[in-house]
């Protein structure tokens, strides 16, 4: 268990649809990462954020957004949904300060676009 | 980030050491090899992480070359639960630094 929760687990929609993923870090943990792994495209990294703020920014779709709440947890906001976004998205988060660097992840959300 | 290069796939038997290479030939002087591992559709692992220096935990081994050009991961004894995709990611340490995925190698540890 990494200490890091996303929910849902499973989400199947149609096309066109919006959804949100949600993802609480590790207690204490002030950066969260978003992540998509599609069959054909490997684990790419979306945004990142820290401390409420935007850290970082990958291949993240316009029809994507992020945010980072005061009480740290994160939601990734998914619309317009396409067949081609069905993936899994994972969350990670990391710690602050000296130490290694290390990112822990979630179980991941398994969405379904039909 | 520096881009790693790794084999796509490989087999060991159970029990017996499995060696996996990685090769960062253009790795920086301050950068860290990273090793992660995925077990069918779970969320990456850390495994084991490293400068310069050989590094060994509960997990596994890292070797690094005095170049820091290339490094192996090695699982001593290797179990049919170590079957994964296992990336090797070079990366600045410390808080805050996203993680690059490439393609990683596919384990099958067979009986």
């Amino acid at each position: 268990d990494s200490g890091v929760t996303q929910t849902p687990k499973h989400l199947i929609t149609a096309t066109g649809q919006r959804v949100t993923l949600r993802c609480s870090p590790r207690s204490g943990d002030l950066s969260v990462y978003w992540y998509q792994q599609s069959l054909d495209q490997g684990l790419q990294f979306l945004i990142q954020y820290y401390n409420g703020e935007e850290r970082a920014k990958g291949n993240i779709l316009e029809r994507f957004s992020a945010q980072q709440f005061p009480d740290l947890h994160s939601e990734l906001n998914l619309s317009s949904l396409e067949l081609g976004d069905s993936a899994l998205y994972f969350c990670a988060s990391s710690g602050t300060g000296a130490g290694t660097g290390e990112l822990f992840f979630g179980e991941g959300s398994r969405l379904t676009v039909l | 980030d520096a881009k790693t290069t790794q084999p796509p796939s490989m087999d060991c038997a159970e029990g017996r050491a499995a060696n996996l290479p990685c090769n960062h030939s253009t790795i920086s002087g301050n950068e860290y090899v990273y090793w992660y591992r995925q077990i069918h559709s779970q969320g990456p692992q850390y495994i084991i992480h490293g400068l310069k220096n050989n590094e060994t935990n509960e997990m596994a081994s890292l070797i690094i070359t005095e170049d820091r050009k290339s490094s192996t991961l090695i699982l001593p004894h290797a179990t049919l639960r170590d079957t994964a995709v296992y990336y090797c990611i070079v990366r600045v340490a410390g808080a805050g630094n996203k993680l690059t995925f490439g393609g990683g190698t596919r384990v099958l540890v067979k009986p």
